[in-house]
C-alpha cells in the first residue's frame, strides 16, 4: 500500500535561517509529488509539484524541493524563511493512473522573531 | 476567476443527526474531491467525483456518503453522527479529465463540524 510519511510534527526555526521540511513515500508505482501549505483558517493551495523531468523543483513563495527516487523522498527546502511562511505543510502523492491523493500528516513550521 | 466554495463554513451538530455539506467547485472543473482533515490525522480522502460518478472512494463508513451534480457541484452527507466526525471537510476541485489527473487540486476554505 502507498503511504506518505512526514517525520516531523513541527519545525520550530529563526527567521532567516534555512529550513528542511522532510518527505517520504512508499509505492510500488510511479507517482507524483506534492507540497500544499494551509494558512490558519484557510483551505490548502499548491506550492510545488514533481510530475517528470528535472528532480529540483521550485514553487512558490522561495520554496523548493527535490526528487529522490533511490531514497524515495521528496524533501522541501527554503534557504532563509520570513515570519510569512508559518503555516502547516503537506506533502502529497498522487498515484500514476489514478485519481487519488494521499496526503501526509503535516508538518507544522513555526517561523520565531 | 471564484475559488472552490464551501458551505457552510462552520455547523454544530449533535450525535445521532446528519449533516450535508455542499462544495461548488471552480468553473470548468469537472473533478471534486473530499477529504475530512483532523489534528494528528492529516487529511483522510473521503471519495472523488467526476461528471456525477464516483471514481474512487476512500476507507469511510457507509454512513459518508457524496453525490455531483450536472453542474458539478458536489455534496457530501454524513448520518447519524457520532463524535469523532467533528472534523474540518475539505473540498478540493481540478481539471483532472479522463486520463491520469497531473494536476493540482484547489482547495475550498473548508467546513469545520463539531459534533457534541
Amino acid at each position: 500500500a502507498q503511504s506518505v510519511t512526514q517525520l516531523d510534527s513541527q519545525v520550530p526555526v529563526f527567521e532567516e535561517a534555512p529550513v528542511e521540511l522532510r518527505c517520504n513515500y512508499s509505492s510500488s508505482v510511479s507517482v507524483y509529488l506534492f507540497w500544499y501549505v494551509q494558512y490558519p483558517n484557510q483551505g490548502l493551495q499548491l506550492l510545488l509539484k514533481y510530475l517528470s523531468g528535472s528532480t529540483l523543483v521550485k514553487g512558490i513563495n522561495g520554496f523548493e524541493a527535490e526528487f529522490n527516487k533511490s531514497q524515495t523522498s521528496f524533501h522541501l527546502r527554503k534557504p532563509s524563511v520570513h515570519i510569512s511562511d508559518t503555516a502547516e505543510y503537506f506533502c502529497a502523492v498522487s498515484l500514476s493512473g489514478t485519481y487519488k491523493y494521499i496526503f501526509g500528516t503535516g508538518t507544522r513550521l513555526k517561523v520565531l522573531a | 476567476k471564484a475559488g472552490v466554495t464551501q458551505t457552510p463554513r462552520y455547523l454544530i451538530k449533535t450525535r445521532g443527526q446528519q449533516v450535508t455539506l455542499s462544495c461548488s467547485p471552480i468553473s470548468g472543473h469537472r473533478s471534486v474531491s473530499w477529504y475530512q482533515q483532523t489534528p494528528g490525522q492529516g487529511l483522510q480522502f473521503l471519495f472523488e467525483y467526476f461528471s456525477e460518478t464516483q471514481r474512487n472512494k476512500g476507507n469511510f463508513p457507509g454512513r459518508f456518503s457524496g453525490r455531483q451534480f450536472s453542474n458539478s457541484r458536489s455534496e457530501m452527507n454524513v448520518s447519524t453522527l457520532e463524535l469523532g466526525d467533528s472534523a474540518l471537510y475539505l473540498c478540493a476541485s481540478s481539471l483532472a479529465g479522463d486520463r491520469t489527473n497531473t494536476g493540482e487540486l484547489f482547495f475550498g476554505e473548508g467546513s469545520r463540524l463539531t459534533v457534541l
